[in-house]
């Protein structure tokens, strides 16, 4: 399939490991997103990428997490030192252009669970 | 794979009726809107977007309705099949000159064979 591919798909790791999560978004697109689900609850955002730029990060909840795609493709979300509080499923998201009216297509996530 | 929505506001009809989702938005400003599905284990899907210059929007077997006097929005699933039991959750763009989705609380869907 074309569609956005993230892993691992599951990540245990005990509290103050860091832990690194990637996201391959829909071949071409410009925008990528990341976004964090806790249970019960809609996505949060978090960040927000135009090819390499970082654009968006005020939805990042502290400087433990960090996010990168230097190439403007592939992204990775990196938290360090984690927290049980970290544990959620992160979800990445990519639209095809940066106009505001792009529909945002996302990847099945990362469940993380921490130790 | 774990249930998402575990006390989420529950729909639940039989196979063939039509469906109504609810989702009342935060902000008068907002003026994108998005409805995703998301099965159990896996991320949203994208079903239907619609502008706020626009009233009602229609896709494959369903249809978006926005109301912006009251700021609410509808999604109708004609013909609901078992394949639509899911989490439905409406998305808005608060902040025109940012890109961040903020999504409801979700409504879970149950049909019913």
């Amino acid at each position: 399939g074309a569609g956005v591919s993230q892993s691992p798909r599951y990540k245990v790791a005990k509290r103050g490991q860091d832990v690194a999560l990637r996201c391959d978004p829909i071949s071409g697109h410009v925008s990528l997103f990341w976004y964090q689900q806790a249970l019960g609850q809609g996505p949060e955002f978090l960040t927000y990428f135009q090819n390499e730029a970082q654009l968006d990060k005020s939805g990042l909840p502290s400087d433990r997490f960090f996010a990168e795609r230097p190439e403007g493709s592939v992204s990775t979300l990196k938290i360090q030192r984690t927290q049980q509080e970290d544990s959620a499923v992160y979800l990445c998201a990519s639209s095809l252009g940066g106009g505001h009216y792009q529909p945002q297509h996302f990847g099945d996530g990362t469940r993380l669970s921490i130790l | 794979g774990e249930s998402v929505g575990l006390h989420l506001p529950t729909l639940s009809v039989q196979e063939g009726d039509n469906s109504i989702i609810n989702c009342a938005y935060s902000n008068s400003a907002s003026d994108y809107f998005i409805w995703y599905k998301q099965e159990s284990g896996k991320g949203p899907q994208f079903i239907i977007d619609i502008r706020s210059n626009m009233d009602k929007r229609q896709g494959q077997r369903v249809t978006v309705l926005l109301n912006k006097t009251v700021k609410h929005l509808s999604l109708q699933i004609a013909a609901t099949q078992p394949g639509d039991s899911a989490v439905y959750f409406c998305a808005e763009n608060i902040d025109t000159g940012r890109r961040a989705l903020t999504f409801g609380s979700g409504t879970r869907l149950q049909v019913q064979p």
